[in-house]
């Protein structure tokens, strides 16, 4: 069982924007602002896109924007492209001194 | 440019033991602290250990400390997990990933992965 918690799946058409949740605890996502999301394609590593809950990495596209509101951390993708057809991953830093990921969200452009 | 390259996996017999080493280059190793995840096969990411930049401090997922050591070699800009008692459930591909900063921070560096599977 994953100590956060996504959803399975979320769809969207090209150009449309989509929004992923992270629910955790006070113990991780609510308690510090130590939140990073991970895109994953089939077959590779993962891909850090968002670290510190809004914070993007040089080179990562400005479509990709993370926030949080409690113990609910989000990553919303906007003007969909084909090519962000993968699996994301929310992770955070927790009160025992560990990381913990979220289960992974497959996302599919229709 | 930044790589990690991690080897050392394989098939191994459950309760049998497996090192795994991540060679890095393109930064200076020392100064970044590291993690192990792994990904069993279909399924999700799995944080399994950390260690700070000069290895003086390491940390692990409640499920696997005792079993798993995770250390590094400064002089060889190497790190490694040594794995014991394997079982079925350890069966994953293992990734190391160089931590951006802090001890247990972002993941901004990935290797491309070695394969450990558990089977008799």
């Amino acid at each position: 069982q994953s100590a956060l918690t996504q959803p399975a799946s979320v769809s969207g058409s090209p150009g449309q924007s989509v929004t992923i949740s992270c629910t955790g605890s006070s113990s991780d996502v609510g308690g510090y602002n130590y939140v990073s999301w991970y895109q994953q394609h089939p077959g590779k590593a993962p891909k850090l896109i968002i670290y510190d809950v809004a914070s993007r990495p040089s080179g990562v596209s400005i479509r990709f924007s993370g926030s949080k509101s409690g113990n609910t951390a989000s990553l919303t993708i906007s003007g969909l492209q084909a090519e962000d057809e993968a699996d994301y991953y929310c992770s955070s830093y927790t009160s025992s001194t560990t990381v913990g990921f979220g289960g992974g969200t497959k996302l599919t452009v229709l | 440019e930044v790589r990690l390259l991690e080897s050392g996996g394989g098939l191994i017999q459950p309760g049998g033991s497996l090192r795994l080493s991540c060679a890095a280059s393109g930064f200076t190793f020392s100064n970044y602290a590291m993690s192990w995840v792994r990904q069993a096969p279909g399924k999700g990411l799995e944080w399994v250990s950390g260690i700070s930049g000069s290895g003086a401090v390491t940390y692990y997922a409640d499920s696997l400390r005792g079993r798993f050591t995770i250390s590094r070699d400064n002089s060889k800009d190497t790190l490694y997990l040594q794995m014991n008692s394997l079982r079925a459930e350890d069966t994953a591909v293992y990734y190391c990933a160089k931590v951006d900063y802090g001890d247990l921070g972002s993941f901004d560096i990935w290797g491309q992965g070695t394969m450990v599977t558990v089977s008799s």
